[in-house]
């Protein structure tokens, strides 16, 4: 079973719309959750971190489950300027700065 | 602020030849990775360096691939001899602290050296 697991893409919406993406982690005892974006032949970049408690920043949502060791990312009112792919990223526990990253999930966001 | 600096950003080599990668961090930052990234897939850490010493080379392929830091600021990755398969991104990336990276999660990568195996 892979560290992170993430929901196939691509994903192709209409701008304005509302999509969500999750991801499945298989350490119990990851420490640390985050999520990254990556454009098209680019590296990839911090969008925002996870909290238990869910977290808002904009037009983006986080959540965690650590139950269910799940981790969504919802975006809402979808810009074409979201259109990349989308890393959900794990700290393992005791691994220091060790970052597990997601194959990533691709979006589009169509006019 | 200058980035992460990487070399060469392309190289197309032939299977069985040697190719090294180069990379300087953001000054002050003690922690650097070297992660592979094939097409369609996520970052693979191949190594984690703090300050000039390796904290984490599990998933580097050591028959083939040799990483250093030697002075503690920049790195050189190095594949000898390549595969098919080593065909993909290598992007380094660095942080100030591990414990940082652990709070923060903030990795500033590089914009990735691209080799083709052919």
């Amino acid at each position: 079973r892979k560290e992170v697991e993430q929901d196939p893409g691509p994903f192709n919406v209409p701008e304005g719309a509302t999509v969500a993406f999750n991801c499945t982690y298989s350490n119990s005892a990851s420490q640390s959750f985050f999520w990254y974006r990556q454009d098209c032949r680019k590296e990839p970049k911090l969008l925002m971190s996870v909290y238990s408690s869910g977290n808002e920043d904009g037009r983006f949502t986080a959540q965690l489950n650590r139950a269910s060791q799940y981790i969504s990312l919802l975006i809402r009112d979808s810009k074409l300027s979201d259109s990349a792919t989308y890393l959900c990223v794990v700290n393992p526990l005791g691994a220091g700065g060790k970052l597990i990253f997601g194959q990533g999930t691709e979006l589009s966001v169509k006019p | 602020e200058a980035g992460v600096a990487q070399s060469p950003r392309y190289k197309i080599i032939e299977k069985r030849q040697s190719v090294a990668f180069w990379c300087n961090p953001i000054s002050g930052h003690a922690t650097l990775y070297w992660y592979q990234q094939i097409l369609g897939q996520g970052p693979k850490l191949l190594i984690q360096f703090q300050n000039n010493g390796v904290v984490d080379d599990s998933q580097l392929p050591k028959d083939r691939f040799s990483a250093e830091r030697l002075k503690g600021v920049d790195s050189t990755l190095k594949i000898q001899p390549a595969k098919l398969e080593d065909s993909a991104v290598y992007l380094c990336a660095s942080s100030l602290a591990a414990s940082g990276v652990r709070l923060t999660g903030e990795l500033f990568f590089g914009e990735g050296s691209r080799l083709t195996v052919l």
